[in-house]
């Protein structure tokens, strides 16, 4: 099995981007698809990126995901910050054996 | 409204056993894989289990292996969680989620369903 590492947290003023990051400790980040998660305090996820780049109905396209295989790691890049996007944020992907594996949150601030 | 609600979670004593369910509506149950997600208090979400369309394929994180079951009833629309053997660090809001097609990602979540193990 591999891990999914974050920041602890990343912060920045509203209207700025920010990216937050996802590196795999094995295996390549490419040959899997990696989902990225919003929760806010008290609510259930929601997906803003699935399928490395793709994102669902609804998530503004302020959101973007990409992956980079030379670091193996895979990105979250919310541009024009808004407040309410302040939150904890989940990179997800899985293995060969569909054992699903998720990075361990990242805290945005958006102050 | 495609909708997941889950119930059964509760206060429980180390050892003991509780069984969660998740009524699915708004889509065709059968035809998707299904998962259970928890979170510890103040922590990040963990993948439990997964369950394929027919039930014939299940996946077990190794922490709950051999303690837990899934199961699936698709003419109830229903996923389950049977936990036996609990102890305290399975304390968690337990989550049932639904499995994008094609993308092994979680496209639809249910409100929670809160597990506490008391030692």
């Amino acid at each position: 099995n591999f891990m999914l590492t974050q920041p602890h947290s990343v912060s920045e003023s509203p209207g700025k981007t920010v990216t937050i990051s996802c590196t795999r400790s094995s295996g390549s980040i490419a040959s899997n698809y990696v989902q990225w998660y919003q929760q806010r305090p008290g609510s259930s996820p929601t997906t803003v990126i699935y399928g490395d780049n793709q994102r669902p109905s609804g998530v503004p396209d302020r959101f973007s995901g990409s992956i980079d295989s030379s670091s193996n790691s895979a990105s979250l890049t919310i541009s024009g910050l808004k407040t309410e996007d302040e939150a904890d944020y989940y990179c997800q992907s899985y293995d060969s054996s569909t054992h699903v594996v998720f990075g361990g949150g990242t805290k945005l601030t958006v102050l | 409204e495609v909708q997941l609600v889950e119930s059964g979670g509760g206060l429980v004593q180390s050892g003991g056993s509780l069984r969660l369910s998740c009524v699915a509506s708004g889509f065709t149950f059968s035809s998707y894989w299904m998962s259970w997600v928890r979170q510890a208090p103040g922590k990040g979400l963990e993948w439990v289990a997964n369950i394929k369309q027919d039930g014939s394929e299940k996946y077990y994180v190794d922490s709950v292996k051999g303690r837990f079951t899934i199961s699936r009833d698709n003419a109830k629309n229903s996923l389950y969680l049977q936990m036996n053997s609990l102890r305290a660090e399975d304390t968690a809001v337990y989550y049932c989620a639904r499995t994008r097609t094609g993308y092994y990602g979680m496209d639809v979540w249910g409100q929670g369903t809160t597990v506490t193990v008391s030692s």
